[in-house]
C-alpha cells in the first residue's frame, strides 16, 4: 500500500514566479492537509481539503491557493513566489477522525 | 502566539539512556497530541498518539506522558540507539480537525 506521494521532489523557481505542487494521498485517505516547514522549523498549516473543498485555513496569504480533486488528490498553487517561500512542503493525508500521515515533502527554492 | 512550546531545542544521549522531550499547550480545547519523529530528507512520520483521557500511553521503547492540568506532555524514549537520531516534533489538534499545531522541534543525537 503506497503511503503519501507528492512530486516534484525538488524545485527550483524564480522570485514572481508561479509554482504547482501535487500530492496523492494515502490509499481509503479523504482529507488531505499541506504545511509549509522553514527550514529548521515545525510545520505551519497552511490549509486543508475536504469533499474537494477547503475546509480550514492557517495564516497564509491568499497568494497560497489548492485544489482537491475526486480521486481525492490534490494540490498547492502559490502565486507570485518571494524568497521567503522557500521551504519543504509537507501533504498529509486522513482519513476523517484518524491519523495524519505525511508524505516526503517538496524542496521549494525561491531565488 | 506559539500554540505548542517545546524542549530542549536540541539533545545528547548516550546510547542505552532515556530521552525526554517536553511540550507544553495553552489552548484547553485541544485533545489530540501525537509526536513525530522526523528524518533529514523525510517528511515526518508518526511516532505515537495520546487523548487526554489518559495520562500515559506506552508503544515499544517510547512512552508519552501526560499532564492535563498543566497542560503539559512529553516523549519518552527508554534504550536510546543511534538510529533513534533524528529530530522529533510534538503537536496538538482538536480531534477530527486533522490541524495540527507543531512544536519547534527537537533534534536528538544519540551517541555510541
Amino acid at each position: 500500500d503506497a503511503g503519501v506521494t507528492q512530486s516534484p521532489t525538488h524545485l527550483i523557481k524564480t522570485r514572481g514566479q508561479q509554482v504547482t505542487l501535487r500530492c496523492s494521498p494515502k490509499s481509503g485517505h479523504d482529507t488531505v492537509s499541506w504545511y509549509q516547514q522553514a527550514l529548521g522549523q515545525g510545520p505551519q498549516f497552511i490549509f486543508q481539503y475536504y469533499e474537494e473543498e477547503e475546509r480550514q485555513r492557517g495564516n497564509f496569504p491568499d497568494r497560497f491557493s489548492g485544489h482537491q480533486f475526486p480521486n481525492y488528490s490534490s494540490e498547492l498553487n502559490v502565486n507570485a513566489l518571494l524568497l521567503g517561500d522557500s521551504a519543504l512542503y509537507l501533504c498529509a493525508s486522513t482519513r476523517t477522525g484518524n491519523e495524519q500521515y505525511f508524505g516526503p515533502g517538496t524542496r521549494l527554492t525561491v531565488t | 502566539q506559539q500554540q505548542v512550546k517545546q524542549s530542549p531545542q536540541s539533545l545528547i544521549v548516550q546510547k542505552g539512556g532515556i530521552s525526554i522531550i517536553n511540550c507544553a499547550y495553552e489552548n484547553t480545547a485541544f485533545d489530540y497530541f501525537p509526536w513525530y519523529q522526523q528524518f533529514p530528507g523525510k517528511g515526518p512520520a508518526l511516532l505515537i498518539a495520546i487523548r487526554p483521557d489518559v495520562s500515559e500511553k506506552k508503544e515499544g521503547r517510547f512512552t508519552i506522558s501526560f499532564n492535563k492540568s498543566a497542560k503539559q506532555f512529553s516523549l519518552h524514549i527508554m534504550d536510546s540507539q543511534p538510529g533513534d537520531s533524528a529530530t522529533y516534533f510534538c503537536a496538538a489538534s482538536r480531534y477530527n480537525f486533522n490541524k495540527f499545531y507543531f512544536g519547534s522541534g527537537t533534534k536528538l543525537n544519540v551517541k555510541p
